[in-house]
């Protein structure tokens, strides 16, 4: 299985500023995931993080927003930008197990983000 | 990915066995059936999977319909640790690329176990 640590566990930031989130996993990983929970609400996924490429976004996420690097294969990080109070939420960070088998992901236990 | 349907929340007595039932009435033939968890504070965690066969793990055990159109994750005992909420997910077990780490979390059945 894979470590996942996240870095800021918990922040709480004023509107209009931006926030970086580390996510560093304990071995090599071809691809790393971005999700979102707000609210009550259950997890989105927002972008895959690709190593020496640019991220891949889903529908209603932009790199402008949430910017993404990928500097290595054990190492990225989400920043959120500009935020407004409906930027809080929690936000995970994932890999999967084994490169090819499509089996399972593992998750970090997030950062818990309010902005007021 | 296909679309499942959850209780939105169950109740067990610590020591009781748990059936959390998810209907996935339009799984298609290629669909893995995956189980998460997500306690309090935490990130989900991989349970179990499987596609046509039960299957069992130190976690849990999966038992899936013949049609495979519904699937029942059984914890054998619940313990106070179980209480969580429990994701019944399809996916695609040729899912490559970007959709890769994407899985569809819909809102999941929130598990009470009571001492």
């Amino acid at each position: 299985s894979a470590v996942i640590s996240q870095k800021p566990s918990r922040d709480i930031c004023q509107r209009g500023t931006s926030l970086t989130i580390q996510c560093q996993v304990d071995s090599q990983v071809t691809m790393m995931f971005w999700y979102r929970q707000q609210p009550g609400q259950s997890l989105t996924l927002i972008a895959t993080a690709n190593q020496g490429s640019e991220a891949t976004y889903e529908s209603g996420f932009v790199i402008d927003k949430f910017p993404i690097s990928r500097p290595n294969l054990t190492f990225s990080t989400l920043t959120v930008s500009n935020m407004s109070p409906e930027d809080s939420s929690i936000y995970l960070c994932s890999v999967p197990s084994d490169a090819g088998t499509n089996e399972k992901l593992f998750f970090g236990s997030g950062t818990q983000l309010s902005v007021l | 990915d296909a679309k499942t349907t959850q209780p939105n929340s169950m109740e067990s007595n610590e020591e009781e066995p748990v059936h959390l039932p998810c209907n996935h009435s339009t799984i298609s033939g290629t669909d893995y059936i995956h189980w998460y968890r997500q306690l309090p504070s935490q990130g989900p965690e991989y349970v179990i999977h499987g596609l046509t066969s039960n299957v069992n793990n130190r976690m849990a055990s999966l038992a899936i319909a013949e049609d495979r159109k519904s699937s029942t994750l059984i914890l054998h005992r619940a313990t106070l640790r179980d209480a969580a909420v429990y994701y019944c997910i399809l996916r695609d077990k040729n899912a490559g690329g970007t959709s890769y780490g994407k899985l569809t979390f819909g809102q999941g059945t929130i598990l009470t176990v009571h001492p």
